[in-house]
């Protein structure tokens, strides 16, 4: 079983929609958790940072972590054809800074 | 505020050539942090470096692949010998001491191996 899953897509859905991207995971140890967006042939751009269980909400942006379920997800309010882009989550056990692992990530496409 | 800078962008070597990949982190960042991320894979963690120090290479390819983060100047990940499988793109992060787990990444480099 990999350690962080995420469903590759593509997801597309129509301009205005609210959108849901979700990822599982295994490790319990992992504490801290960010959601990145990545576009084609750039670097991922920090989107979303929540430690431990709970929601945080930025503007459109609302992520949501379960630990209970090892479960985190990311919604997108009024989705615009500029959201379209690949998103990451990612993981870290904390303690110090370390290396983060992520998911594959979800290829999202808004329709005009 | 400059973000993450990487140099080049974009890399070409033939097979046994050495490779070496810049990375200047964002201003007040003392961490920093090299990724690969080849075709249709996830991003890999490979080291974690601050001045002078290598925290943590648990990531790193045990041959061929080495990182330095000098008290002056950008990180370098080095590859020596390249080889094809050693096509991917390399990014950079860096954070801060006050948020550590926060990290900001660079437009990354991409290798290609002829």
């Amino acid at each position: 079983q990999k350690e962080v899953e995420q469903d590759p897509g593509p997801l597309s859905v129509p301009e205005g929609a609210i959108v849901s991207l979700n990822c599982t995971y295994s490790n319990s140890a992992f504490q801290y958790f960010m959601w990145y967006r990545q576009y084609s042939r750039k670097g991922p751009e920090l989107l979303m940072y929540t430690y431990s269980s709970g929601n945080k909400e930025d503007g459109r942006f609302t992520a949501q972590v379960d630990k209970s379920s090892k479960y985190i997800s990311l919604f997108i309010r009024d989705s615009q054809p500029s959201d379209s882009a690949t998103y990451l989550c990612a993981m870290s056990e904390g303690g110090g800074a370390d290396g983060l692992t992520f998911g594959k990530g979800t290829h999202l496409i808004i329709q005009p | 505020n400059a973000g993450v800078m990487q140099n080049p962008r974009h890399l070409v070597r033939r097979r046994g050539q050495e490779a070496r990949l810049r990375c200047s982190p964002m201003k007040g960042h003392s961490h920093v942090y090299w990724y690969r991320q080849l075709p249709e894979e996830g991003l890999k963690f490979m080291v974690y470096l601050q001045k002078e120090n290598i925290i943590d290479e648990s990531g790193m390819p045990k041959e061929r692949f080495s990182a330095e983060f000098p008290k002056e100047g950008p990180s370098i990940l080095r590859i020596q010998q390249v080889v094809r499988g050693d096509s991917a793109a390399y990014f950079c992060a860096s954070s801060p001491d006050y948020l550590q787990e926060t990290q900001y990444f660079g437009p990354g480099t991409r290798l290609l191996v002829l």
